[in-house]
């Protein structure tokens, strides 16, 4: 497995509370991501980061937000955490954005439920 | 934007077939189509990827074949193995400065003894 390393693997947390998911990587890759995944819908991206404190909007950004301010870490937050927020998130790396060179390799994944 | 379909969602295979998966998809300036396997509770794996500069790839017992005319790629395995019972999802990369992959919906494929 790449280095990549997710903290907490595992939080429970109350509707309205801010929650910060870790993803750490030690392969000096540009691109990070973080997914959701929820039964029937695969895997989906919320924001992604293609640089030091460069950073999109993937396709289920609402409600969340991200930072980067070194290159081996790449923050998720939950503003304020919604029962619809429950899942399991996933985060990714790749070495660069290119199209022949987007592998992505994912980090163990965090389980979040939201009371 | 890009869009992934993907049939079917459960498949269940007697040891030893053949198990196809097949995937659709919207943008046709997608060229990467990576293949990734998820056993309970585990994180995806890359397994297969292809290009769009061919039309077929295969690794031992997998396959994958790209139709961009048609815009669909399909998985194969042969000769499956209990090993194979895991959740595969297919995805196609957008085209563009940055590396966004949107996914499938997945496959529950079980594999019966």
């Amino acid at each position: 497995d790449a280095g990549i390393t997710q903290s907490p693997r595992h939080k429970v947390t109350e509707t309205g509370t801010p929650v910060t998911l870790r993803c750490h990587q030690t392969e000096n890759h540009r691109y990070m991501y973080w997914y959701r995944q929820d039964p029937g819908h695969g895997l989906r991206l919320i924001h992604y980061s293609y640089g030091v404190k460069d950073t999109d909007k993937g396709e289920v950004s609402d409600g969340y937000s991200v930072s980067r301010s070194k290159t081996e870490d790449f923050l998720l937050t939950l503003e304020s955490a919604t029962s619809s927020q429950t899942s399991v998130y996933f985060c990714a790396i790749s070495e660069s954005g290119g199209a022949l060179e987007d592998t992505q390799y994912f980090g163990p994944g965090t389980r979040l439920t939201v009371l | 934007g890009e869009n992934v379909e993907q049939h079917p969602s459960t498949l269940s295979v007697q040891e030893g077939d053949s198990a196809v998966i097949k995937c659709t998809y919207s943008d046709s300036a997608s060229n990467y189509f990576p293949w990734y396997k998820q056993e309970l509770g585990k994180r995806p794996q890359l397994i297969i990827d292809i290009r769009s500069n061919v039309g077929e790839k295969k690794d031992q017992r997998i396959a994958v074949t790209l139709n961009k005319t048609a815009k669909h790629f399909s998985l194969h395995i042969t000769e499956t193995q209990p090993e194979d019972s895991a959740v595969y999802f297919c995805a196609a990369s957008i085209h563009s400065s940055a590396s966004k992959i949107i996914f499938g919906s997945g496959t529950r494929l079980s594999i019966r003894p």
